[in-house]
């Protein structure tokens, strides 16, 4: 089983619905990371959060460190938003344990 | 935001080549850079971790005389795959991290070995 574990790994929709990619990890944390991975490679950073709720315009971010469980949604979804997302945490110091991605389609 | 340079994007070259990777920090001192290394359709696996002015810290499976690792300043780590064959074909990328901040990752270069 792996540390990061993602849901779904594949995720089609129409432009304007409301998405959530899942996240449930089974190791102690000091943060998670939530990464946009594009077509060509490069990787953005969009969220790392510890607790609670972060929001990033029409990303939002949660976490339950007692759950052990992230959820990454994107509101108003346009097809700009067609990438590899990511999840990834950062049992202690910097080295980060990666999720194997969610590829999400946003169909015009 | 923070900004990461990774260079060259891409990279042919024959078999029995080394090639050089380059991952610059733009506009901050980045006292840590982690290699990756990516196969299609498979997450990152992190090659080694360097820090400036010391030895990289290399993963287990990871050839540390294949893929030689230079942090010589804040703002540079080089990558150099020695003596390249078609196996070692894959997507490289880098990131810095100054402390405790986030990771900024480089855009990756992808490696293919003829």
């Amino acid at each position: 089983k792996n540390e990061v574990e993602q849901s779904p790994q594949n995720l089609t929709a129409q432009e304007g619905e409301f998405i959530t990619i899942n996240c449930s990890y089974s190791v102690g944390i000091s943060a998670l990371h939530w990464l946009q991975q594009h077509p060509g490679g490069g990787i953005v950073s969009l969220f790392m959060l510890s607790s609670g709720k972060k929001k990033h315009g029409r990303l939002i971010a949660t976490i339950n460190i007692q759950e052990k469980h992230s959820s990454l949604h994107i509101t108003a979804s346009h097809p700009r938003d067609s990438a590899v997302y990511i999840c990834a945490v950062d049992p202690s110091g910097s080295r980060l344990t990666f999720g194997e991605g969610t590829q999400l389609t946003v169909n015009p | 935001g923070a900004v990461v340079s990774q260079h060259p994007s891409w990279v042919i070259c024959k078999s029995g080549t080394s090639v050089k990777i380059e991952c610059r920090s733009l506009d901050f001192q980045a006292t840590t850079m982690f290699w990756y290394r990516q196969f299609p359709k498979q997450s990152l696996m992190l090659m080694a971790t360097s820090n400036e002015g010391s030895k990289a810290t290399y993963e287990q499976g990871v050839e540390k005389d294949k893929f030689l690792i230079n942090h010589a300043s804040l703002t540079l780590s080089t990558l150099t795959v020695t003596s390249a064959h078609p196996e070692d074909s894959s997507f490289y990328i880098c990131s810095a991290t100054a402390g405790d901040q986030p990771q900024h990752f480089g855009d990756g270069t992808r490696l293919s070995i003829l």
